[in-house]
């Protein structure tokens, strides 16, 4: 079953602009992680959010929590060609905690110069 | 030091032969997890294990495929007599501790086409 759902599922913009992804999930969670995946290549970690935090910063990154609502969001500040990917939220399986991670189906974002 | 090693990088197989894809975790870790990502999709939890221990399979298809994590080695995702439906990119992650609590580190993938 798909912990995390995200929308939109595409999202252009140009260079400059800021970029929101947002991500809903079904069940309590006790953290909440966004990966990065260029074209073809690997995953690579973004960002964790712990179910007791509700906002948190990594350079041009912030990602924000809201656990009453079940979502969480991602937003990309001054966005550059280079922050053109897929964007995904992944967390924890409900019931286990074997690391278990399960991902939502991804944003693809595209800056344009 | 060097992150999550997979190889093959791209390994094409035709329908029934056997398919066998590595991957060496990052120094110091001892946690492998397996996922499967089909195009246009998000990576499918397969299988989760520790040195010589399967700890969660539940995303294992039943028949055909196996896994295994040697106390000296990579670990090893085997498909056997695969089919048209096998082709995909399987990620290797791994992480220092085994919970949920933790970021995973992800290796570049193999992406195996069966023709």
């Amino acid at each position: 079953s798909q912990q995390g759902e995200e929308d939109p599922q595409a999202l252009s913009i140009q260079e400059g602009e800021n970029a929101t992804m947002n991500c809903s999930y079904k069940t309590s969670i006790n953290n909440l992680q966004w990966y990065r995946q260029n074209s073809g290549r690997g995953l690579v970690h973004l960002i964790l959010i712990r179910s007791n935090e509700r906002e948190k910063h990594s350079g041009r990154l912030r990602v924000t929590l809201d656990t009453s609502k079940k979502s969480s969001s991602l937003l990309i500040t001054a966005s550059r060609a280079a922050d053109t990917a897929s964007y995904f939220c992944a967390a924890p399986h409900g019931s286990s905690n074997t690391g278990k991670l399960i991902f939502g189906q991804g944003t693809t974002l595209q800056v344009k110069p | 030091n060097a992150g999550v090693m997979q190889n093959p990088r791209h390994l094409v197989r035709r329908r029934g032969q056997e398919a066998r894809l590595r991957c060496s975790p990052m120094k110091g870790h001892s946690h492998v997890y397996w996922y499967r990502q089909l195009p246009e999709e998000g990576l499918k939890f397969m299988v989760y294990l520790q040195k010589e221990n399967i700890i969660d399979e539940s995303g294992m298809p039943k028949e055909r495929f196996s896994a295994e994590f040697p106390k000296e080695g990579p670990s090893i995702l085997r498909i056997q007599q695969v089919v048209r439906g096998d082709s995909a990119a399987y990620f290797c992650a791994s992480s220092p501790v085994g919970t949920g609590s933790y970021e995973q580190y992800f290796g570049p993938g193999t992406r195996l086409t069966v023709t």
